[in-house]
């Protein structure tokens, strides 16, 4: 039962334009949603997170938008660049827990 | 500063084997985190200490596992005697609270 879902397993994007991904989560307990970029061989980097009090929260080029009523959040990278391709993680934990829970990721390619 | 470190990076163990992977956390982290991956699926939560104390270890597959934290610094995850769907790639985080975590390399471990 997963309780984190990505559902597009890849995305490809220009140079320049907007890349959006997209997370969906099924606990209505969950409070704080975080992004994790992860290139090959490396751990989870930390992009940018929100809190449940809140619907957006911006960081450079990074935007992430929460929907509490769809449970579904979605980042923004605008523009994108060549150096944002990585697989990029959605996770998500709960007051009551310490743990994330993570989706399957998705692998994101910026072409030139 | 220095970011969580996982030792080894890559182990190729044969079934029935044992293998400890060891995490060090960044300092002053009292949380500290094993996660698991397997096969290109989701990140999945093993475990999780504050300090020398397992505050839950829900995710831990099963009695094979066995993960330590000597003094509150450093950390290990033994498999005993490991079987061919242990393979994955095992990542340790540390966080200062119960939200970013910060993770290591991974180490990748694979049973033949």
């Amino acid at each position: 039962d997963q309780q984190v879902k990505q559902n597009s397993p890849s995305l490809s994007v220009q140079e320049g334009r907007i890349s959006i991904l997209n997370c969906d989560y099924t606990n209505s307990m969950f409070d704080y949603f975080l992004w994790y970029k992860k290139y090959p061989a490396e751990g989870p980097t930390f992009l940018i997170s929100i809190s449940s009090i809140k619907d957006k929260n911006e960081d450079g080029r990074f935007t992430v938008f929460l929907n509490k009523s769809a449970k579904h959040l979605s980042l923004h990278i605008v523009p994108s660049q060549p150096g944002d391709s990585a697989v990029y993680f959605c996770a998500a934990t709960s007051y009551n827990t310490d743990k994330l829970i993570f989706g399957t990721g998705t692998r994101l390619q910026v072409f030139p | 500063e220095a970011g969580v470190t996982q030792f080894p990076s890559h182990s190729v163990i044969e079934k029935g084997q044992t293998v400890t992977l060891r995490c060090d956390p960044i300092s002053g982290h009292d949380n500290l985190y094993w996660y698991r991956r397997v096969m290109g699926k989701e990140i999945k939560f093993l475990l999780h200490f504050v300090k020398e104390s397992k505050q839950d270890e829900s995710g831990m597959p099963n009695n094979r596992f066995l993960a330590e934290r000597t003094g509150g610094t450093y950390s290990t995850l033994k498999v005993q005697p490991a079987e061919l769907e242990d393979s994955g790639v095992y990542f340790c985080a540390s966080s200062p609270d119960r939200v970013k975590a910060f993770f290591g390399q991974g180490t990748r471990l694979t049973v033949v």
